[in-house]
């Protein structure tokens, strides 16, 4: 079993519509996540942190589930520039500096 | 964007010869990282750097060596290229290595070994 598991999609969604990715991971250790978003053949950069308590940007709203070791990532109002990989990232954790990456869902949104 | 440099951005190489890919960075952060992209794999860690001539290996470290004399460059080396590390290599860089912290990657570099 990965350590961290994504549903590798794509999703692909019309404009306008709510999406929603799950990301569970398996080291109940773990202390700290973020989703990355990669364009195509482009480097992933930080599209936010997830909190315990969620949080959200704009259209963008990220829970964690603790207990059942999942994060999810819902983007309401999807935009055609939404288009992306969502990297779920997991870090933290015993037995030193451990950081996974998931694979990524692929994400299409057309107009 | 974070100043980061990755060279070569593509190569091409044939197998056994040593390939060598640089890391740059203009932030003066302490930490620096290599990792490869493959598909169905994400991206996995090779080695890292927490400081001039201090690295430690990561997952998939076996085949490639790195280096780091100076705080801005970070170099890692396949000793003998094969074809299973055609890959998409990251650096990426952080302030600190402690939860919470962002990394910020590099452009990639896309290395095919024929």
């Amino acid at each position: 079993r990965k350590e961290v598991e994504q549903d590798p999609g794509p999703f692909n969604v019309p404009e306008g519509a709510t999406v929603a990715f799950n990301c569970t991971y398996s080291n109940s250790a773990s202390q700290s996540f973020f989703w990355y978003r990669q364009d195509c053949r482009k480097e992933p950069k930080l599209l936010m942190s997830v909190y315990s308590s969620g949080n959200e940007d704009g259209r963008f709203t990220a829970q964690l589930n603790r207990a059942s070791q999942y994060i999810s990532l819902l983007i309401r109002d999807s935009k055609l520039s939404d288009s992306a990989t969502y990297l779920c990232v997991v870090s933290g954790g015993t037995g030193g500096f451990k950081t996974i990456f998931g694979a990524g869902t692929r994400l299409f949104v057309k107009a | 964007d974070a100043g980061i440099t990755q060279s070569p951005r593509h190569k091409v190489t044939e197998t056994g010869t040593p390939v060598t890919l640089r890391c740059h960075q203009t932030e003066n952060h302490r930490y620096m990282y290599w990792y490869r992209q493959d598909p169905g794999h994400g991206l996995r860690l090779i080695h890292y750097s927490y400081g001039v001539k201090d690295t430690d290996k990561g997952e998939v470290s076996d085949g490639y060596s790195v280096s780091r004399s100076k705080t801005e460059d970070f170099l890692l080396t396949l000793e003998s290229a094969t074809s299973s590390q055609t890959s998409v290599y990251f650096c990426a860089i952080s302030e600190a290595m402690t939860v919470n912290t962002e990394a910020f990657f590099g452009q990639g570099t896309r290395l095919t070994v024929v």
